[in-house]
């Protein structure tokens, strides 16, 4: 079946542009996650999204960070007056529920490039 | 979340098998140990994930010790593409996400 989609997979942006990037996860999974990974760093967490709600939003590193869901499915993360410091691959995953026994599927990913 | 310590890098020949060793010694009774991989440029690739008990699917096995202290991610067979970056996770026990913490894995390098 599907995975994990994300759109668009590669965003080049000016300093101080505002981004959008989108996931689309598996059908029927509950849960969605945000990670970034910066090159040659590990993963990440941003934040987690149950249904629409976002109980987490504990890993997002500044206010010009946002995330949304809607309709329990497809997800926007949007970065406002991007820094070049944001430059990073995002990664989307979804699980099935929001237990340790539901694993993630991670999509391809997005590598933004701030310029 | 239990922290885990692998290797960071560990070669292997095609055609044999590899073993990534895991160590989890503070692992508590309801959390499950998970298995990913990320190829280069790629997103982190589900393997698999166990328990207590042995696990395996069409990828590989997952042998869990009785203490479960450590564990061990059997690929039977490596192929060339089977070079990636394999995270061994530990997953806390809660209904308040799957949020998996990465750590800096090992680096698999299987040579023909």
């Amino acid at each position: 079946g599907a995975g994990v989609s994300q759109s668009p997979s590669n965003k080049v942006t000016e300093k101080g542009k505002d981004v959008e990037l989108r996931c689309d996860p598996i059908s029927g999974h509950t849960a969605l996650y945000w990670y970034r990974q910066s090159l040659g760093q590990g993963l990440e967490f941003l934040i987690y999204f149950q249904g629409n709600s976002a109980p987490d939003k504990s890993g997002l590193p500044s206010d010009r960070f946002s995330a949304e869901r809607t309709g329990g499915s497809v997800s926007t993360l949007t970065i406002q007056r991007t820094q070049q410091e944001d430059s990073a691959v995002y990664l989307c995953a979804s699980s099935l529920t929001n237990t340790n026994t539901a694993s993630p599927y991670f999509g391809p990913g997005t590598r933004l490039t701030v310029t | 979340d239990a922290k885990t310590t692998q290797p960071p890098s560990m070669d292997c020949a095609e055609g044999r098998a590899a073993n990534l060793p895991c160590n989890h010694s503070t692992i508590s009774g309801n959390e499950y140990v998970y298995w990913y991989r990320q190829i280069h440029s790629q997103g982190p690739q589900y393997i698999i994930h166990g328990l207590k008990n042995n696990e395996t699917n069409e990828m590989a096995s997952l042998i869990i010790t009785e203490d479960r202290k450590s564990s061990t991610l059997i690929l039977p067979h490596a192929t060339l593409r089977d070079t990636a970056v394999y995270y061994c996770i530990v997953s806390k026990n809660n209904n308040a996400g799957n949020m998996l913490t990465f750590g800096g894995g090992t680096r698999l390098m299987v040579k023909p």
